[in-house]
C-alpha cells in the first residue's frame, strides 16, 4: 500500500483565492483526520470522519473551512477565502484502530 | 485548551546515551497513548504505545511508560542513534480522537 496520498505537496496562494487539499487514505481504513501543523499551536485536529460521515468538527478554524469526503477513498479540506494566518503544513491520516497513519502533509502558503 | 503538554522543546543526547521524553496530560478520560516521530518534510510516524490499563510498554530500544496517577507518560530511547534526530509527539487519545503535545526536537550528537 503507498500509505496515505495528499496532494498538492505545497501550495502557494494569493490571499483571498479558494484552496482545496486533497487526501486518500489508506484502503479499508474507515477514519479519515484532518490536521493543521503550525509552530503556534502544534498540531491540532480540524476534523475527523468516520466511514465518510463528519463525527467532529469542533476543531473547524470557522466558516471559511469545510472538509467533505464523498467515497471512502477520497477527501477534501477547502478554504475560502484563503487569509494569510492559515498558512501552515496541512496533515491527513487515516486509520482502523487507534493507530493513524498520516500522509506527508501540504504546505500551504497563503500571501 | 492543551490537555497534552511537552514542557521541553529540545534535547541534546549524546550518541549511545538514553534519551527521555516527557509528556504531561490532564484528561483522564484519555485509554491510551501513542508516541509519533516525525522527520523534516514528512508526516509523523507511529513509534509506540500504550493502553491506560498498563504502566509500561517496550519495543526494542523504545520504552513507554505510563503514571496514570501523576497523569505522565515518558519515552525511553537506548541506546539513542543518530537516526533518532527527528521531533517527537506525545499524543493521548479516547474514542479514535487524538490530541497531541507540541512536539520535542531530539538532536543525538556523534
Amino acid at each position: 500500500d503507498a500509505g496515505v496520498i495528499q496532494s498538492p505537496r505545497h501550495e502557494v496562494t494569493e490571499m483571498g483565492q479558494e484552496v482545496t487539499l486533497r487526501c486518500k487514505p489508506i484502503s479499508g481504513h474507515d477514519y479519515l483526520f484532518w490536521y493543521r501543523q503550525t509552530m503556534m499551536r502544534g498540531l491540532e485536529l480540524l476534523i475527523y470522519f468516520n466511514n465518510n460521515v463528519p463525527i467532529d468538527d469542533s476543531g473547524m478554524p470557522e466558516d471559511r473551512f469545510s472538509a467533505k469526503m464523498p467515497n471512502a477513498s477520497f477527501s477534501t479540506l477547502k478554504i475560502q477565502p484563503s487569509e494569510p494566518r492559515d498558512s501552515a503544513v496541512y496533515f491527513c491520516a487515516s486509520s482502523s484502530n487507534n493507530e493513524q497513519f498520516f500522509g506527508p502533509g501540504t504546505r500551504l502558503t497563503v500571501l | 485548551d492543551q490537555q497534552v503538554k511537552q514542557n521541553s522543546p529540545s534535547l541534546s543526547v549524546q550518541e549511545g546515551r538514553i534519551s527521555i521524553l516527557n509528556c504531561d496530560y490532564t484528561n483522564s478520560m484519555f485509554d491510551y497513548f501513542l508516541w509519533y516521530k516525525k522527520y523534516p518534510a514528512e508526516g509523523p510516524t507511529f513509534l509506540i504505545s500504550i493502553s491506560s490499563i498498563k504502566d509500561k510498554n517496550e519495543d526494542g530500544r523504545f520504552t513507554v511508560f505510563l503514571n496514570k496517577s501523576a497523569k505522565h507518560l515518558s519515552l525511553h530511547i537506548v541506546p539513542s542513534q543518530p537516526g533518532d534526530s527527528a521531533v517527537y509527539f506525545c499524543a493521548a487519545g479516547n474514542d479514535y480522537k487524538l490530541s497531541f503535545g507540541a512536539g520535542t526536537t531530539v538532536t543525538v550528537r556523534a
